[in-house]
């Protein structure tokens, strides 16, 4: 069965800096997707980010970027430039192939300082 | 395109009765899934309905829960004789099989679910 593990329960950083929070998976699979969603305080859950498994390339968005281990089965999620709208909670998901449900994280809560 | 919309936003209810929440998912999206976040956990999969027809169950719905999507629009998920556990926001998200984004789930806003 896949898994997803975030195991960082809350994180903080300061406005304008960089914080990046980590994601490990367990999959057999070799067609697979993965990605960061974001999940404001009482607001619903927005896409952040996605990563096709086949492709070598990290996936970038603005200011958020992600470093893709495949081999290690590690996907973290990078913030830049840190803004206090990025507080939220995000969690790392797995989706197999394209039609599949997605696998959450357990999350990791951001706070953002000014 | 208005999103992915729910109702009730919120839900309190007495342990035993049963509840029914439902969710308009984007316009012609043909896929839509249910999951339930308990606090401090990361939502979990419940089911999902291509149009109309159930493709998976999890092993979390239980026989008290049943879920339909009649004309592969709208769903609504009925939870019969609530437990206390069954207290958790219900999300709903739904995804097209074309167009700009294909397959990518938007959510809901959820509905919290608290049993008293």
């Amino acid at each position: 069965a896949q898994t997803v593990t975030q195991s960082q329960p809350e994180m903080s950083v300061q406005e304008a800096e960089t914080v990046t929070l980590s994601c490990t998976y367990d999959t057999s699979e070799s067609d697979y997707y993965l990605f960061w969603y974001k999940q404001p305080p009482s607001r619903q859950m927005i896409l952040v980010i996605r990563q096709e498994a086949y492709k070598q390339q990290n996936a970038t968005e603005n200011r958020f970027s992600v470093n893709f281990q495949k081999a290690a089965k590690s996907f973290s999620l990078k913030i830049s430039d840190s803004q206090l709208g990025d507080a939220a909670m995000y969690f790392c998901a797995y989706r197999r192939g394209e039609t599949d449900k997605l696998i959450f994280g357990t999350g990791t809560r951001l706070q953002v300082f000014p | 395109d208005t999103g992915v919309s729910q109702n009730p936003r919120h839900k309190i209810t007495k342990r035993g009765q049963n509840v029914t929440f439902r969710c308009d998912p984007i316009s012609e999206h043909n896929r839509l899934y249910w999951y339930r976040q308990t606090l401090g956990q990361g939502p979990e999969f419940l089911t999902y309905f291509q149009n109309e027809a159930q493709l998976e169950k999890s092993r979390l719905l239980s026989d008290r829960f049943s879920a339909e999507r009649p004309k592969g629009s709208f769903s609504t998920l009925e939870i019969q004789r609530t437990e206390q556990g069954d207290s958790a926001m219900y999300l709903c998200a739904s995804s097209s099989l074309g167009g700009a984004a294909p397959y990518e789930q938007y959510f809901g806003p959820g509905t919290r679910l608290t049993v008293t």
